[in-house]
């Protein structure tokens, strides 16, 4: 069976900090990577996509970069948090079809003070 | 780009009636509409989609519907239980693996 797995759990970071998130899928090969970003009681903003390892596609302009280092593997960072960074950050795999269901991680909250 | 739209932010039903939660987006070439829900404090879970080469999918209690034409869609949840309570997020996807999802509708199920 599949599992993703997010770090860390919640963090609190200063304003204008570094971040590093990461995300690890384990029992899939190759698969579709995604990161999204949700504001507090607001809807989810789809951040990032990988579909193979060393390839990231940008969807929206947040002064967020990710990375795929490995296959099993998906980082978020910035070296400078904004306010505006504070939110739910969710990870989620997919098969490689584009009409296959995407399998949500647990998260991380970040709150940026 | 692609818009996609909830009309009802919350809704509230007695626990076994129907719950309808409906959804439109704005682009033609959208073919795949995923439907997922929130529990409080937690992550999304996919509930049930539909591609653009059917109009009716159902799965136990639930059915998703689709208007090409009108380009709305929505979910329709039969014998509503407490445990449905829950933020449900419609989605649309065209071609490549942009989601662009709705805003949310908190349905609470009273017992």
């Amino acid at each position: 069976a599949q599992t993703i797995h997010q770090w860390p759990v919640a963090e609190i970071k200063a304003v204008g900090s570094p971040l590093s998130l990461g995300c690890t899928i384990k029992g899939k090969s190759s698969p579709n990577l995604y990161w999204y970003w949700q504001a507090t009681g607001g809807t989810l903003q789809q951040l990032f996509y990988s579909i193979t390892v060393g390839q990231v596609e940008s969807v929206v302009q947040l002064n967020l970069s990710a990375s795929r280092p490995k296959d099993d593997q998906f980082i978020l960072s910035t070296e400078k948090l904004l306010l505006s960074h504070s939110g739910f950050y969710l990870c989620a795999w997919s098969q490689r079809s584009s009409y296959a269901e995407q399998f949500f991680g647990p998260g991380t909250r970040l709150t940026v003070l | 780009g692609e818009k996609v739209e909830q009309h009802q932010s919350t809704l509230s039903v007695r626990e076994g009636d129907s719950a309808v939660i409906n959804c439109t987006y704005t682009d033609t070439a959208s073919s795949y509409f995923p439907w997922y829900k929130q529990e409080a404090g937690k992550s999304l879970h996919f509930v049930i989609d539909i591609r653009s080469n059917v109009d009716r999918k159902q799965s136990q209690r639930l059915t998703v519907l689709l208007d090409k034409k009108a380009k709305r869609f929505s979910l329709h949840i039969t014998a509503t239980q407490p445990e449905d309570s829950a933020i449900y997020f419609c989605a649309a996807r065209n071609m490549g693996y942009k989601l662009t999802f709705g805003t949310g509708t908190s349905l609470l199920v009273d017992p």
